[in-house]
């Protein structure tokens, strides 16, 4: 497919519970980023990759948020000992050029909604 | 983030034209997109402003004032179909986008 996708679509986590969500950006792309989007609220910014590197991740909310792309492509989000409040949409986006350009239109993914019990 | 601020909720008859607004911090802009989310569905691109003016794209325009901080999204000619949120978004220093909270706009028969 030519679009970005994202697995699983749903996760259900025991609190506690570690959890890692894939991102298979739109091939070519430089740019990569994870949002967080609760329910009837925009989507806030997580942390942004340009290829491999992870340029700001100023976004995540604790150090039990953890992201990477190692490859420069395909990139994991993971969430350790996951918290009720965790429960949100995770949403990737991917751009052709860095960030750094001016425009720079974002591809979104489907996003993963995660429930913590 | 950046105080992105736009209505919460919007309500709009079939064919009428509506004027979704969008007010942001203007320190550190390089520019403005809407975008549109289905529920339970990705965002999509709809327009971007980097200029002030307006850019048209069909049934949808957008409008943007840098110096007072100020952007809208005007719908044309409405459909059942373009009920849905539409998000206001700030590319601020460059590299990193704030998201308002969106605007539910429910379009009625």
């Amino acid at each position: 497919g030519a679009g970005v996708s994202q697995s699983p679509r749903y996760k259900v986590a025991k609190r506690g519970q570690d959890v890692a969500l894939r991102c298979d950006p739109i091939s070519g792309h430089v740019s990569l980023f994870w949002y967080q989007q609760a329910l009837g609220q925009g989507p806030e910014f997580l942390t942004y990759f340009q290829n491999e590197a992870q340029l700001d991740k100023s976004g995540l909310p604790s150090d039990r948020f953890f992201a990477e792309r190692p490859e420069g492509s395909v990139s994991t989000l993971k969430i350790q000992r996951t918290q009720q409040e965790d429960s949100a949409v995770y949403l990737c986006a991917s751009s052709f050029k860095e960030a750094g350009v001016s425009y720079n239109e974002q591809f979104f993914g489907p996003g993963t909604r995660l429930t913590v019990l | 983030g950046q105080n992105i601020d736009q209505p919460t909720e919007m309500t709009a008859t079939e064919g009428a034209i509506v004027q979704i607004n969008c007010t942001y911090q203007t320190s550190g802009f390089n520019g403005l997109f809407w975008y549109q989310q289905h529920a339970g569905e990705a965002p999509t691109f709809l327009s971007y402003n980097v200029l002030d003016g307006l850019e048209e794209k069909g049934r949808f325009s957008s409008f943007l004032s840098r110096s007072k901080g100020y952007s809208y999204l005007l719908l044309k000619e409405l459909q059942m179909k373009d009920s849905a949120s539409y998000l206001c978004a700030v590319l601020y220093n460059f590299n990193k986008f704030y998201f308002g909270s969106g605007t539910k706009l429910n379009v009625k028969p």
